[in-house]
């Protein structure tokens, strides 16, 4: 157990919709990532948040947004979905601002848009 | 743009033998090199990691080799066990940066 919880585990939802990713990191962790991994690919940075400020953006599209509330958790917000953001979607969190150190992840969300 | 690429999807090997998996990249300003195991239904959990500093790092069955000059580094695992059938990612950062950039994986099957 990484101690990064993902909720939901699984999310099927029609195209067109918005679905919210959560994530809690763990315990004094600061910064949240998000990570999306679709079939046979990478795992795809998306964005970053260090005690409720964004950081980096990766590869987001503008239809995602997210956000790191005063407790730290963060969530993921995907608007007007299309068939091709079905994927994997990842957490991680670590202690500090950079990644010098390991992050930890996880299990992930399955988003299945039909 | 694929900063960091694995260029074998997939890799069968024999219990009881080595694993070798690589991984190249292309940003030399990486600095901190990181390999992860992810298993079905789980997300990845950190394995071993080495900095621009060390050409090896070694932990237990696992070592990790960095060629700065090549851009490559590999994961040896010895001996293989059927518990390390899994997905491998490296990934690659510069320290104090705010993202990894991932692979996409090695799948790794370990024969009986």
């Amino acid at each position: 157990d990484s101690g990064v919880t993902q909720t939901p585990k699984h999310l099927i939802t029609a195209t067109g919709q918005r679905v919210t990713l959560r994530c809690s990191p763990r315990s004094g962790d600061l910064s949240v990532y998000w990570y999306q991994q679709s079939l046979d690919q990478g795992l795809q940075f998306l964005i970053q948040y260090y005690n409720g400020e964004e950081r980096a953006k990766g590869n987001i599209l503008e239809r995602f947004s997210a956000q790191q509330f005063p407790d730290l958790h963060s969530e993921l917000n995907l608007s007007s979905l299309e068939l091709g953001d079905s994927a994997l979607y990842f957490c991680a969190s670590s202690g500090g601002v950079g990644l010098g150190t390991e992050a930890f992840f996880g299990q992930g969300t399955r988003l299945t848009v039909v | 743009d694929q900063q960091v690429k694995q260029n074998s999807p997939s890799l069968s090997v024999q219990e009881g033998r080595i694993s070798i998996l690589n991984c190249d990249y292309t940003n030399s300003m990486f600095d901190y090199f990181l390999w992860y195991k992810k298993y079905p239904a789980e997300g990845p959990t950190f394995l071993i990691s080495i900095s621009s500093i060390k050409d090896k790092n070694e932990d237990g069955r696992f070592t990790v080799f960095l060629n700065k000059s090549a851009k490559h580094l590999s994961l040896h695992i010895v001996p293989s066990q059927p518990g390390d059938s899994a997905v491998y990612f490296c990934a690659a950062s510069k320290i104090n940066d705010y993202k990894l950039s991932f692979g996409a994986g090695t799948t790794v099957t370990v024969r009986a």
